[in-house]
């Protein structure tokens, strides 16, 4: 079974560009989450989507969207990018809701000069 | 919400016996205790979940108390590949309420030969 894929794996924008990431889940699953990963802050909880509805969304500023399809992949938007907004966005996809075992993908390496 | 506390690093050496624990005082009734692991570069890595008492796979033990205010993961005889950032993670199995996960700062294993 293919694990979690995320498009693209490097990505490099400017400030005040706008840039979506891709997540495929494994297939049969139905949630996915997103996540941003820096240095500073850690692993911090972006959002949850479950049969195309947002379950749930983290403390991030409305810049950060992100919807779900009926196929289950997933997208995540960042408008008019800053500096601080490089990280690695993570992807992670569960069976049921999140809290169980979650698999996740890669991760899309985002840089904003 | 609850929020975890682990310790920032530990060292260990080969073969030995590692316990991390992780601190989760305001943990609630419904919320499940994950940990993952992550190596660098790389998405976390689902390791083990428990709800209370004990619970064992083929790579690790978790026990938590009574109380559930905390949680020890138990790596046994570890080896250099157990290096890595491990996360402890509480879940709510509230479906009102959305999942609202909240990784900890993590904890940095060192194994040294």
């Amino acid at each position: 079974k293919a694990g979690v894929t995320q498009t693209p794996r490097y990505l490099i924008k400017t400030r005040g560009q706008q840039v979506t990431l891709s997540c495929s889940p494994i297939s049969g699953h139905r949630s996915v989450s997103w996540y941003q990963q820096t240095p500073g802050q850690g692993l911090q909880f972006l959002f949850e989507y479950f049969s195309e509805t947002q379950r749930n969304k983290g403390n991030f500023p409305g810049r950060f969207s992100g919807r779900q399809f009926s196929n289950s992949r997933s997208e995540m938007n960042v408008s008019t990018l800053e500096l601080g907004d490089s990280a690695l966005y993570l992807c992670a996809s569960s069976f049921g809701y999140s809290y169980n075992e979650q698999f996740f993908g890669p991760g899309t390496r985002l840089t904003v000069l | 919400l609850a929020k975890t506390t682990q310790p920032i690093s530990m060292d260990s050496y080969e073969g030995q016996e590692v316990n991390i624990t992780c601190s989760h005082n305001n943990i609630a009734t419904n919320d499940y205790i994950t940990w993952y692991q992550q190596f660098p570069s790389q998405g976390p890595r689902f390791i083990i979940q428990g709800y209370k008492t004990k619970v064992t796979n083929e790579v690790a033990s978790l026990f938590i108390p009574a109380d559930r205010k905390s949680s020890t993961l138990s790596l046994p005889r570890v080896s250099l590949s157990d290096t890595a950032v491990y996360y402890c993670l509480v879940g709510s199995t509230n479906n009102n309420a959305g999942n609202m996960l909240t990784f900890g700062g993590g904890t940095r294993l060192m194994v040294k030969p």
